[in-house]
């Protein structure tokens, strides 16, 4: 089975700048995860959708930060205005289910670099 | 609140040597553990987890975990260390307050390098 698809895998962009980051979660996968991985530390979950809907979004800046995810598949990522301390990887993950223990399922990131 | 600490930054071990990476966790209620591996530019896999029942968890490239309640504590454990298995590696817990949904917290990571 295919995994979790991210595009682009690196971007460099200046401050100021728009940057938007595309995931494609596993087929059949309900569950979709966008997290933030700064260098030298975990991930941190910025934003959770279940089919097309959100179901965490605690710790997203929405200020700069906006996720859509409008017909429960693919989802999209954006940043507008870029800061520098927006330099990290971005990792998209998926589950195949909202409720009950199930583990996730990775992209490979989309390292960016906010100059 | 709910955490998770990896006290060790980098540890270092010979292959054919057993290896430990250490996992303490803070949360209310009994938690679900998870231990993910990842490669350079690569995402995180899934190593195993610690649900319920045996204390032991058995996961995959042969690494399992200790759940230890009274001390806190998921080690990630090995019987003989692969130079292949050097990588970044990370514990997580659910967060509980997630309302049912699979919210994990995760760990800063620790780096494992084995030496030939």
């Amino acid at each position: 089975e295919a995994g979790v698809a991210q595009s682009p895998r690196y971007k460099i962009i200046e401050k100021r700048q728009s940057v938007a980051f595309w995931c494609n979660p596993i087929s059949g996968h309900a569950t979709l995860y966008w997290y933030q991985q700064i260098l030298g530390q975990g991930p941190k979950l910025l934003i959770q959708f279940q089919n097309n809907g959100v179901v965490d979004d605690s710790q997203l800046p929405k200020d700069r930060f906006s996720a859509e995810r409008l017909k429960g598949v693919d989802s999209t990522l954006k940043i507008q205005p870029a800061k520098l301390e927006d330099s990290a990887v971005y990792l998209c993950a998926s589950s195949s289910e909202g409720q009950g223990i199930y583990e996730q399922y990775f992209g490979p990131g989309t390292r960016l670099t906010v100059t | 609140a709910q955490s998770v600490a990896q006290p060790e930054d980098q540890v270092n071990v010979a292959e054919g040597n057993p290896l430990t990476v250490k996992c303490t966790y803070s949360v209310s209620g009994n938690p679900y553990l998870f231990w993910y591996v990842q490669y350079p530019n690569r995402g995180l896999q899934f190593l195993l987890k610690y649900i319920t029942g045996d204390n032991l968890v058995k996961g995959s490239y042969g690494f399992e975990a200790e759940f230890n309640k009274s001390q806190t504590s998921f080690h990630l454990k090995k019987p003989s260390a692969l130079v292949s298995d050097s990588a970044l590696y990370f514990c997580a817990v659910r967060d509980m307050a997630s309302g049912g949904y699979n919210k994990l917290i995760f760990g800063a990571g620790t780096r494992l390098a084995v030496h030939p």
